[in-house]
């Protein structure tokens, strides 16, 4: 079974740096590039972007580039997404997701929540 | 950037009636949109891609139609289960945008 499991819930105060991950299995890890996808309190999904698993290459939205980093250690198979100071309203949850080779995501994480207080 | 829109903002069907969602994306985007379903406290779900073609295990009364431009997810007679949010995604430019989802509540 294909699956990518989050870590757990994060709770940091405005500036601090934080770093989620993603762990695929199940499948080829370098196979699939891995996107992130993020849900803020009561809203709806924003694409944020991708990274491959081969060589952290990545691809970002514009809203996020900067603003986040995404790498990949394929050697443990796991994706992560980092900050580097963190804001209030970073404060949403962030799912990772497969995209299948032909571009859509399949399947999702079960996500991380991420909260941020100042 | 293309602009996925979905209307409407909210959909109230009944259990075993027809529900009808939209999607409209602000440039042709040919057939690459995909559909989600997320319930409540769950990740989303991939239900349809290829803008027509249901993904493995989604059930028959979930079928995707539309190419260019206008896209529409029909569910021909509702189960409980489907009350939930819908959401279309384009994958044919960067950055791959959702729409801004449709809930499908209970009337």
């Amino acid at each position: 079974e294909v699956q990518l499991v989050q870590s757990g819930t994060e709770v940091k105060k405005v500036g601090e740096s934080l770093k989620i991950s993603c762990k695929g299995s199940g499948y080829t890890f370098t196979n699939s590039w891995i996107g992130w996808v993020r849900q803020m309190p009561g809203k709806g999904l924003e694409w944020m972007g991708l990274v491959n698993p081969v060589d952290s290459g990545t691809r970002y939205s514009p809203s996020f580039q900067g603003q986040v980093t995404m790498s990949a250690d394929k050697s443990i198979s796991t994706a992560y997404l980092q900050w580097t100071s963190l804001k209030a309203s970073d404060t949403a949850i962030y799912y990772c997701a497969r995209q299948t080779g032909g571009l859509w995501f399949d399947p999702w994480g079960q996500g991380t929540l991420v909260t941020v207080s100042s | 950037e293309i602009v996925m829109t979905q209307s409407p903002a909210t959909l109230s069907v009944s259990p075993g009636e027809r529900a009808t969602l939209s999607c409209r994306a602000s440039q042709s985007i040919s057939s690459n949109l995909a559909w989600y379903q997320q319930k409540p406290g769950q990740a989303p779900r991939l239900l349809m891609y290829g803008a027509s073609t249901r993904a493995t295990g989604i059930p028959a009364r979930f079928s995707g139609s539309g190419s260019g431009t206008e896209f529409t997810l029909t569910i021909s007679s509702l189960q409980s289960e489907d009350f939930a949010f819908y959401y279309c995604q384009q994958y044919n430019n960067w950055p791959r945008n959702f729409g801004q989802g449709t809930k499908l509540e209970i009337k």
